[in-house]
């Protein structure tokens, strides 16, 4: 069983839309969860970090995880066609290490 | 943040040839690490660079391939040696950062350089 298993899509939604991605990952010890967003040709761009059971909000992006369940989940509200990208999940152990989800694919529909 | 740069930015290397990645760090920091991104693929770790001390090297990837130093604690290289086409890749470097009063520990990728072994 992989680290991380991330929903790889793509997932295509209109303008304005909700896009919501999932992760699950197979670690109980795991605290710190991160969600990087990475255009084509480019390096992945933080866009949350989540560490405690619950929602964290930070403008259109809502970051969930759920520790019992094990998963971990992004919601784009209001989705703009700049928000077209590669979403990939990451969880990181206590040593500091990076494992990633395969990463999903959204594109937004003008 | 912390702003990371790295080169060269992508090259074009023949097989058998070796070539050395640069990343440089406008801060100090305490954790530095070397990604591999094949193309279509997730993010892969290939090890930590340590600061005075040898490298720590994820299953699969070993010294003499990738060897790695980190003379201080803005710096680090890595060397894809011996390359053949299957090393082809984007290479990262990654720094974690102290999280300041209120916010948490953070990492952030370097933009990346990308190799193709021909």
């Amino acid at each position: 069983q992989k680290e991380v298993e991330q929903n790889s899509g793509p997932l295509s939604v209109p303008e304005g839309a909700i896009a919501s991605l999932n992760c699950t990952y197979s670690d109980r010890v795991s605290q710190s969860f991160f969600w990087y967003r990475q255009y084509s040709g480019k390096s992945p761009e933080l866009i949350m970090s989540i560490y405690s059971n619950g929602d964290k909000e930070d403008g259109r992006f809502t970051a969930q995880l759920n520790k019992a369940s094990q998963y971990v989940s992004l919601l784009i509200r209001d989705s703009q066609p700049s928000d077209s990208a590669t979403y990939l999940c990451a969880r990181r152990s206590n040593d500091y290490k990076l494992s990633f989800g395969a990463g999903t694919t959204v594109t937004v529909r003008a | 943040s912390a702003v990371i740069s790295q080169k060269p930015s992508r090259d074009i290397c023949q097989r058998g040839t070796s070539l050395t990645i640069q990343c440089q760090v406008d801060s100090q920091v305490t954790m530095m690490f070397w990604y591999r991104q094949q193309p279509g693929q997730s993010l892969t770790l290939i090890a930590t660079a340590n600061q005075g001390s040898e490298a720590t090297y994820e299953s699969g990837f070993v010294i003499d391939k990738f060897p790695i130093s980190r003379p201080n604690l803005t710096f680090s290289t890595l060397t894809v040696s011996n390359m053949s086409p299957e090393d082809s890749s984007i290479y990262l470097c990654s720094v974690e950062t102290s999280g300041r009063r209120g916010s948490t520990d953070t990492q952030y990728f370097g933009p990346g350089t990308r190799l193709t072994v021909l």
